[in-house]
């Protein structure tokens, strides 16, 4: 395993289109986090997941954005009527809980474009 | 929630030289600090981080300092080279809430 994929690296859409990206984590670890990087900003949490449990998603940007991980291991973000404002980086972490977690593994990223 | 400034937002030193990053957070209850380095088409890259029972920690040319009182952490490059060239950004743990990022360019 050489650290978090993440798929596709790159999407068009048109507005109002729904997309799906998906994340596959490093196998040992049992925490998977969503974040959305806009130019020139810092990563912006929207929600994270312990093993299937999604335990924060009041981030969220809005209902037209969901995430699953069904089975603990892959993930799913999910955006539908696409919107131009949508248009952004959309990053997967992943990480091993526990008292002495350290930072995240990130993977490179799906760049969204909505034209 | 946490929030984190950081600054400069733009950073240009002469190959060899030391560059300085700094970054406040609101939350005392945050407790871990990491750093992170982005290049051009890729997801940020962990290259060192801090616990609050700690003041300073070094690796190799990277060292973070925090002070706990003022609520502020520092990154130190020293000896900079063209490829630390890239985007840093600070990072405090609550849910991992990140500053806003410093370009660093390092000119041969």
């Amino acid at each position: 395993d050489t650290g978090v994929s993440q798929d596709p690296r790159h999407k068009i859409t048109k507005r109002g289109q729904n997309v799906t990206f998906r994340c596959d984590p490093i196998s040992e670890h049992n925490r998977l986090y969503w974040y959305r990087q806009t130019l020139g900003q810092g990563p912006e949490f929207l929600t994270y997941f312990q093993n299937e449990a999604q335990l924060e998603k009041s981030r969220l940007l809005s209902d037209r954005f969901s995430a699953e991980r069904p089975k603990g291991s892959f993930s799913t973000l999910e955006i539908q009527r696409t919107e131009q404002g949508d248009s952004a980086m959309y990053l997967c972490a992943s990480s091993q809980g526990g008292r002495e977690t350290r930072g995240y593994t990130f993977g490179s990223g799906t760049r969204l474009t909505v034209v | 929630g946490e929030n984190v400034e950081q600054h400069p937002s733009t950073l240009s030193v002469q190959e060899g030289d030391s560059a300085v990053i700094k970054c406040t957070y609101s939350d005392s209850a945050s407790n871990y600090f990491p750093w992170y380095k982005q290049e051009l088409g890729k997801g940020p890259q962990l290259i060192i981080d801090i616990r609050s029972n700690v003041g300073e920690k070094k690796d190799q040319r990277i060292a973070v300092t925090l002070n706990k009182t003022a609520k502020h952490f520092s990154l130190h490059i020293t000896e900079t080279q063209p490829e630390d060239s890239a985007v840093y950004f600070c990072a405090a743990w609550g849910m991992l809430t990140f500053g806003g990022g410093t370009r660093l360019m390092v000119k041969p």
